[in-house]
């Protein structure tokens, strides 16, 4: 099974300020068609999952773009360019190339 | 507009099965697979299996293989996930998802005697 790795587990932030995630894979990500099937979700206190962005890098609909994914292979970033106060909750990556594994996800709090 | 709405909160003794649904609306329910993902309470998101309703194929993860059985019935739209032999860690709210786009609210389930 592929195991994802988040680090930090934690994470506090000023208002306005950047903040970085990442997340590894055990093993490569990149499925036979040359796809990456890594996707980073938001889920807010008391609400279901909202995906963010998804194959690394793309935003889904209606998402900021204060909000990127980069990496490829097994190493992966989610970046925040500047903390809103709505960005708090929890940030799980998820590997879609071999069934789905999540991270152990990543509470975002404001200082 | 998309929609996936879950049945209610269940309340089983430790032993039972649980079956939740989840009904599609706003897209062609055999176009897309249907996930389901349990979520312990303070905890964070663990895949539980899969179904392909075209077909009715399923993959399961290797924890709840044996105790698991995802189903669906194209004739109205909607996805089950049984769950069997529930035991007081299977205390969750279990969600479904299309592709991970699309998710349910969310039921929540306590084995409890």
């Amino acid at each position: 099974d592929v195991v994802m790795t988040q680090s930090p587990l934690s994470l506090t932030v000023s208002l306005g300020q950047p903040a970085s995630i990442s997340c590894r894979s055990s093993q490569s990500l990149v499925y036979s068609d040359g796809n990456t099937f890594l996707n980073w979700f938001q889920q807010r206190p008391g609400q279901s999952p909202r995906r963010l962005i998804y194959k690394v890098s793309n935003r889904d609909s209606g998402v900021p773009d204060r909000f990127s994914g980069s990496g490829s292979g097994t190493d992966f970033t989610l970046k925040i360019s500047r903390v809103e106060a709505e960005d708090v909750g929890v940030y799980y990556c998820m590997q879609g190339t071999h069934s789905w594994t999540f991270g152990q996800g990543t509470k975002v709090e404001i200082k | 507009e998309v929609q996936l709405v879950q049945s209610g909160a269940e309340v089983r003794q430790p032993g039972a099965t649980v079956k939740i649904s989840c009904k599609v609306s706003g897209y062609t329910f055999s176009d897309f697979y249907i996930h389901w993902v349990q979520q312990a309470p303070g905890k964070g998101l663990e895949w539980m299996g899969l179904i392909d309703p075209e077909d009715g194929g399923t993959i399961y993860a290797e924890k709840f293989q044996g105790r698991v059985t995802i189903s669906a019935d194209t004739s109205i739209d909607t996805a089950y996930m049984e769950l069997s032999s529930l035991r007081s860690e299977d205390t969750a709210v279990y969600y479904c998802s299309t592709g991970g786009l699309w998710w349910g609210q969310g039921t929540q389930v306590t084995a409890s005697s």
